[in-house]
């Protein structure tokens, strides 16, 4: 089973850019979807998107206007931007392998908008 | 697309069997064969539990079980343990590779 790891700053100011990275080791990125998925403080699991390790991507409706995922298959990573955060994107971002359900889960990471 | 609606909470006896709904709409859980669950302890990441609506992933116990009728998708855990105690969350495909979360549900066991 692949491992996967968030990394990125947990600090962003209202209306910048929120950037976030994902490692996928111990398998390939290729010929498999992969997902960002996010969980406000005391909140429910909120889909964000996919991107097929070929390019192709979709987004949640309510977000897709913020919203870029790009895959890097040379580095096995994935990446996720949110632009004009605001207080309400604070959560907790997960990575996710993904298929019609999420099989493997990165630790999550917390990213707070906050100035 | 709308989150799917899920009982804020749950409980149960050590022992006893507890179920949990999933409500969405013909457009997810209603359309597809394609509804998941993970259970998430504090602070941590969620599991996958179930997969297509019944079926378990290796290593999940057998207590854990899944269905659906119409609409509403319904986990059932049986012989209800303390290391149960943790968030439920339901998940259905929704068409076009999208994925529909519900709120989650805090099962308590008693």
């Amino acid at each position: 089973q692949v491992q996967l790891q968030e990394s990125g700053p947990g600090l962003v100011k209202p209306s910048e850019t929120l950037s976030l990275t994902c490692s996928v080791s111990g398998g390939s990125i290729s010929s498999h979807y992969w997902s960002w998925i996010r969980q406000p403080p005391g909140k429910g699991l909120e889909w964000i998107g996919y991107i097929y390790w070929s390019g192709t991507t979709d987004y949640n409706p309510s977000l897709k206007s913020r919203v870029t995922i790009s895959v890097d298959t040379s580095k096995n990573q994935f990446s996720l931007r949110l632009t004009s955060v605001t207080a309400a994107d604070t959560a907790v971002y997960f990575c996710a392998k993904y298929s019609d359900h999420v099989d493997s889960w990165g630790q999550g990471t917390l990213v707070t908008v906050s100035s | 697309q709308s989150a799917l609606t899920q009982p804020p909470s749950a409980s149960g006896s050590p022992g006893q069997s507890v179920t949990i709904s999933c409500t969405g709409t013909s457009s997810d859980v209603g359309g597809y064969n394609y509804v998941s669950w993970y259970q998430q302890h504090p602070g941590k990441a969620p599991k996958l539990m179930i997969y297509e609506v019944n079926k378990r992933p290796s290593g999940v116990p057998d207590r854990f079980s899944g269905s659906k009728s119409g609409n509403t998708a319904s986990l059932t855990v049986s012989g209800l343990r303390a290391e149960d105690e943790a968030d439920y969350h339901c998940s259905s495909y929704a068409g076009n590779n999208n994925l529909v979360f519900g709120g989650g549900t805090k099962l308590t066991v008693l």
